[in-house]
């Protein structure tokens, strides 16, 4: 069974101050890590991915993420809180190789992180 | 690119009414995805299409909620009758998924949020 866990319901930091949401994974396949950020009363955005390579990746908006497949984690991490960046953060897993079927391609998220930066 | 085109975003209907979300996904995405979001369970899967077939619908709650996606551009998802407890946020999203590599993003709509009373 694939799922992702997101130990803290929430985060609360002060501007300025480097962040880190949590994520770690549990899945049968090769692990495709994806972040998304959600504002109030917005849908879901792409935040960035692991697919492969490099275990540190970049994305939007400043942030990144350490893929550690020894700890099966994938925090997000900004060195620099904005208060804008206050939202709900989810994690979320695809899988690929052993796990196939109806599995394939469909997303299990975390149940989210709430993000606040105080100002 | 329009991304993930979701109506109505909002909807308020009495129980036992007939509701039907509307979803046009990305341009040449082959996936669909239909989520509901609440507070208690989180995001939740209700059905994924894939080259317009249904490939998992084990999330659907019951036989009151149907999906359908007659074209790669179009997909309902239909709650008949609605109750209460479907109030929710039903978000559409969709992906290319080629060759079975599932290192593509999925994106996701603005989301339809449902009021049932």
């Amino acid at each position: 069974a694939q799922s992702v866990a997101q130990p803290e319901d929430q985060v609360n930091v002060a501007e300025g101050n480097p962040l880190t949401v949590k994520c770690t994974y549990s899945v049968s396949g090769n692990p495709y890590l994806f972040w998304y950020v959600q504002y109030p009363n917005r849908g879901l955005q792409f935040l960035l991915k692991y697919i492969t390579g490099d275990n540190l990746v970049k994305g939007s908006y400043g942030f990144e993420a350490e893929f550690n497949k020894s700890q099966t984690s994938f925090h997000l991490k900004k060195p620099s809180a904005l208060v804008s960046d206050s939202a709900l953060y989810f994690c979320a897993v695809r899988v690929s190789g052993a796990d196939r079927g109806s599995t394939l391609g469909r997303l299990y998220f975390g149940r989210g992180t709430q993000l606040t930066v105080w100002p | 690119d329009a991304g993930v085109i979701q109506s109505p975003r909002h909807e308020v209907t009495e129980m036992g009414q007939e509701v039907t979300l509307r979803c046009k996904p990305i341009s040449g995405h082959n996936s669909l995805f239909w989520y509901r979001q609440t507070m208690m369970r989180g995001l939740e899967l209700l059905i994924y299409f894939n080259n317009n077939v249904p490939i998992d619908d084990s999330g659907m709650p019951e036989d009151r909620f149907s999906a359908k996606m007659p074209n790669a551009s179009f997909s309902t998802l239909k709650i008949q009758p609605s109750e209460p407890r479907d109030s929710a946020v039903y978000f559409c999203a969709s992906s290319l998924l080629l060759g079975g590599n599932p290192g593509n993003t999925i994106y996701f709509g603005e989301g339809s949020w449902l009021t049932v009373v």
